[in-house]
């Protein structure tokens, strides 16, 4: 069974600093989503991993992709208010399936 | 494009009532998803459907779900009898599957906040 692990799980961070949320899967997998929820709100797609090695950014985001680790990377730079939501990793169950499995999500608050 | 459209926004029934939500994928999407999100558990998938073909329902928690998908543009989700352990938010999701291998994402709707009495 696929399990997905983030941490941390709250991160309170002041305007300006960098940070990283991790994301951790035991299985091995072909792909790697991240999504931004803000409260009370329905899931945003950020990034898809599909790679060894993958990198991609926008804004103050970066996401990056190791699948021999099974680790990715959500990098935070130079923080503002506009980025404080949860964020969550999700997971493709195997090659060619469709079934994500989702990480408990990081729940981001930017402090000014 | 709208978007995957969600119906109603807001549910409140009681024990024992029937529900149904609606769901009306992306135009063009040939995967539709149905997830349940709670405190205790995260976001948990229910089912998906490939070209209106169920082909995972191990998330269905019991016989009281089911859900179906009568045509590309239309799903619902049902829970009969509905007990107050359902109460949660209900997104619907479709995606565009190309081949056997989907790498398009999932476009999440607004969701149904769900509250049984």
């Amino acid at each position: 069974e696929l399990k997905v692990e983030q941490n941390p799980l709250f991160l309170s961070m002041q305007e300006g600093k960098n940070y990283t949320i991790y994301c951790n899967y035991s299985t091995t997998s072909d792909r790697l989503y991240w999504y931004r929820q803000d409260p009370g709100k329905s899931l945003e797609s950020l990034f898809v991993l599909l790679s060894n090695g993958a990198v991609k950014q926008e804004g103050r985001l970066m996401a990056s992709l190791d699948t021999k680790a099974r680790l990715s990377t959500l990098h935070i730079t130079a923080a503002v208010h506009d980025l404080s939501a949860t964020y969550f990793c999700a997971v493709a169950s195997n090659f060619g399936n469709e079934k994500l499995t989702f990480g408990t999500g990081t729940r981001l608050t930017i402090i000014p | 494009d709208a978007g995957v459209i969600q119906s109603p926004r807001h549910e409140v029934t009681e024990m024992g009532q029937e529900v149904t939500l609606r769901c009306k994928p992306i135009s063009g999407h040939n995967s539709l998803f149905w997830y349940r999100q709670t405190m205790m558990r995260g976001l948990e998938l229910l089912i998906y459907f490939n070209n209106n073909v169920p082909i995972d329902d191990s998330g269905m928690p019991e016989d009281r779900f089911s859900a179906k998908m009568p045509n590309a543009s239309f799903s619902t989700l049902k829970i009969q009898p509905s007990e107050p352990r359902d109460s949660a938010v209900y997104f619907c999701a479709s995606s565009l599957a190309l081949g056997g291998s989907n790498t398009d994402t999932q476009y999440f709707g607004p969701g149904t906040r769900l509250t049984v009495l």
